[in-house]
């Protein structure tokens, strides 16, 4: 069945620091991907989608790109800052059953 | 434009009472879904959800738990005789019925604590 798998965090960063959190996928089909983020104590919010591939998402300086060939969809941001730290989920949305499919979530911590 | 609403945020309950956690999507959204969060787990799909109909309750455990999204109100998330392993984040989440149906958007949660 569809999966996703993120890297295992925490994953500690200085402030100003690159982000790289990795999410592959596993579908059938042509889902749409997308990160959403959990800051503590709260839901999750949109933080970016793709839709096809070579598609890149983009908000608040964090970007992914629609992989295909490698079935991912990383997450990248130039230079965090403190308040980015939260959790951070991958997923996709299978047309195919109608979900929307979760990753284990990777904890980022900032660190100024 | 409010989101995703639900109540209550927190709610405790003994073993064996009832819980029932209330979700209003995002105006104009027709779909509605719940997911269950366990403790530094990912979320869970438990149930789609249209006004007055069941899509798709395969994540859903099958004694105990029922959903409802009726043609008025909220949509509700029952859980009958609650046990300690069901104390967990209940998440709803929101979608349009067309135009960006994949695109769900979350609700804050309710946080079910069962002594």
């Amino acid at each position: 069945g569809d999966s996703v798998t993120q890297m295992e965090g925490p994953v500690t960063l200085s402030e100003e620091a690159f982000l790289t959190i990795n999410c592959t996928y596993t579908a059938t089909g042509y889902p749409s991907l997308f990160w959403y983020v959990q800051y503590p104590g709260e839901g999750l919010q949109l933080l970016l989608k793709a839709t096809k591939a070579d598609d890149k998402g983009s908000n608040k300086g964090f970007e992914a790109t629609y992989r295909k060939e490698t079935t991912s969809f990383h997450l990248e941001k130039g230079s965090v800052q403190v308040s980015d730290s939260a959790v951070y989920f991958c997923a996709l949305f299978s047309s195919n059953t109608g979900k929307l499919i979760f990753g284990q979530g990777t904890t980022l911590q900032v660190k100024p | 434009n409010a989101g995703v609403m639900q109540n209550p945020r927190h709610l405790v309950r003994r073993r064996g009472q009832e819980a029932r956690l209330r979700c209003s999507p995002m105006k104009g959204h027709s779909h509605v879904y719940w997911y269950r969060q366990l403790p530094e787990e990912g979320l869970k799909f438990m149930v789609y959800l249209q006004k007055e109909n069941i899509i798709d309750e395969s994540g859903m455990p099958k004694e105990r738990f029922s959903a409802e999204f009726p043609k008025e109100g909220p949509s509700i998330l029952r859980i009958q005789q609650v046990v300690r392993g069901d104390s967990a984040a209940y998440f709803c989440a929101s979608s349009p019925s067309s135009g960006g149906y994949d695109t769900q958007y979350f609700g804050p949660g309710t946080r079910l604590t069962v002594l």
